[in-house]
């Protein structure tokens, strides 16, 4: 069955640093959805891509979907502390009425 | 603005019992979307649906039933509840579509453990 596949699965950064997930998808998707779990909550929605190769960004977070559209990226710059989370895609595939998520990527940004 | 309402937010029961969770989409939604989350593992699609009709269905196991009623609420009936059913129970609702409209607003959860 379909995949979504994300790495890396954990990654501690200093407070300041860059950090990027990368999201790879075993199906080419229709669009593909990124989200962020605190601990203990519940998925956020961020943003969604639909077309090949686009690009958004929302303050210090750039996204990035795929030219195949079977992979995508999430970018942020110069993490702060309220950076911390779990980072989940979520790829959804025409002709279905799912979305599978991606294995989740857990950040934790030291002070 | 309204958000999804999921209702219990803890639940627990013992092994072989039946547990029902609910979920209220927000208002005017027209799919409702379950999921199942273990620890430190990513939400695993239960199943779908879209006007009241089941629209797709994953990894739910054949115990588990859902349904959409014709407010667009949805209940999760879970039964002879097994210790590797406790996890927490996202429903996520939408309306359908692409573009913005698909936008999965998820629920603060029902935490089921089973004991």
């Amino acid at each position: 069955g379909q995949q979504v596949m994300q790495i890396p699965q954990y990654q501690h950064v200093q407070e300041g640093e860059d950090f990027t997930t990368y999201c790879n998808s075993s199906t080419t998707l229709s669009n593909i959805q990124w989200y962020k779990q605190r601990p203990g909550g519940h998925p956020v929605f961020l943003i969604q891509l639909v077309k090949s190769g686009e690009v958004k960004k929302q303050k210090r977070l750039t996204f990035q979907f795929g030219e195949a559209k079977k992979n995508s990226s999430l970018h942020i710059t110069a993490t702060q502390t309220t950076d911390v989370g779990t980072y989940f895609c979520a790829g959804y595939t025409s002709g279905t009425y799912k979305y599978i998520f991606g294995t989740g990527t857990r950040l934790k940004v030291l002070a | 603005a309204a958000g999804v309402i999921q209702s219990p937010r803890h639940l627990i029961k013992e092994k072989r019992e039946t547990a029902t969770l609910k979920c209220y989409p927000i208002p005017r939604h027209d799919t409702v979307y379950w999921y199942q989350q273990g620890p430190g593992q990513d939400p695993q699609f239960l199943i779908s649906f879209y006007e009241k009709m089941q629209s797709d269905k994953g990894s739910i196991p054949d115990r588990f039933s859902a349904q959409q009623f014709s407010d667009y609420h949805s209940e999760l009936n879970m039964s002879s509840l097994e210790l590797g059913d406790s996890a927490l129970y996202f429903c996520a609702s939408s309306l359908e579509g692409l573009g913005t409209k698909n936008i999965q607003y998820f629920g603060a959860g029902t935490r089921l453990s089973v004991l």
